[in-house]
């Protein structure tokens, strides 16, 4: 298996304007969460979805932050708009099933930094 | 809910050497324990995790850990130190029970290998 796929791996922009950040888990995983990491807070989740539906987002800091599964394999996490404070690397990861019990698998990030 | 500590930021440990970094974590019950490592610009990587039974768990690349119920404490441990194995460690815990919460990540220890 390819293991979980993030894209970009690197993405600079502008404050103001959108920005989207892709996963595809591990093909069969249930189970997909959205982490980010910055050097003050570590490593955070943000939100975590099973079987494409989203089951506990109170860790997105604000509504500029959304996350849609729109089917097993893909998902997106939408930044609009950016701020400066937003850069950070945005990972992903997937596990088979259900309860922390099972491995999450990580992709490689994407590094978002927000001019 | 549960946290995790890691105190130490930065280790230098010389190549060869033996290897022990710290996690003591915070929770209710007996959570389960994980170590992930990050090598630069790469993912979360799972080294070894705790569930249940020998206290002692064997993990990839020489690493073991030791869960300490009486010190709440998960500590990582090499008995002879690789060049390779400089990288960014996190120590992790996951709640037993209900829900699929994602991990709780320490802030990461920094280990640097000294020729």
């Amino acid at each position: 298996d390819a293991g979980v796929i993030q894209s970009p791996r690197h993405e600079v922009t502008e404050m103001g304007q959108e920005v989207t950040l892709r996963c595809k888990p591990i093909s069969g995983h249930d189970y997909l969460f959205w982490y980010r990491q910055t050097m003050m807070r570590g490593l955070e989740l943000l939100i975590y979805f099973n079987n494409n539906v989203p089951i506990d987002d109170s860790g997105m800091p604000e509504d500029r932050f959304s996350a849609k599964m729109p089917n097993a394999s893909f998902s997106t996490l939408k930044i609009q708009p950016s701020e400066p404070r937003d850069s950070a690397v945005y990972f992903c990861a997937s596990s088979l099933q259900w309860g922390t019990k099972n491995i999450q698998y990580f992709g490689a990030g994407t590094r978002l930094s927000v001019l | 809910a549960q946290s995790v500590t890691q105190p130490d930021i930065h280790i230098t440990v010389s190549e060869g050497a033996s290897l022990e970094l710290r996690c003591n974590y915070s929770y209710g019950a007996t959570p389960y324990l994980f170590w992930y490592v990050q090598s630069p610009g790469q993912g979360l990587q799972l080294l070894l995790k705790y569930f249940s039974g020998d206290t002692l768990v064997q993990g990839i690349k020489g690493f073991e850990a030791e869960f300490k119920r009486s010190q709440s404490s998960f500590n990582l441990r090499k008995p002879s130190v690789h060049w390779s194995d400089a990288a960014e460690y996190f120590c992790a815990v996951g709640a037993r029970g209900g829900g699929a919460d994602g991990l709780t990540f320490g802030k990461g220890t920094h280990l640097i290998i000294q020729p």
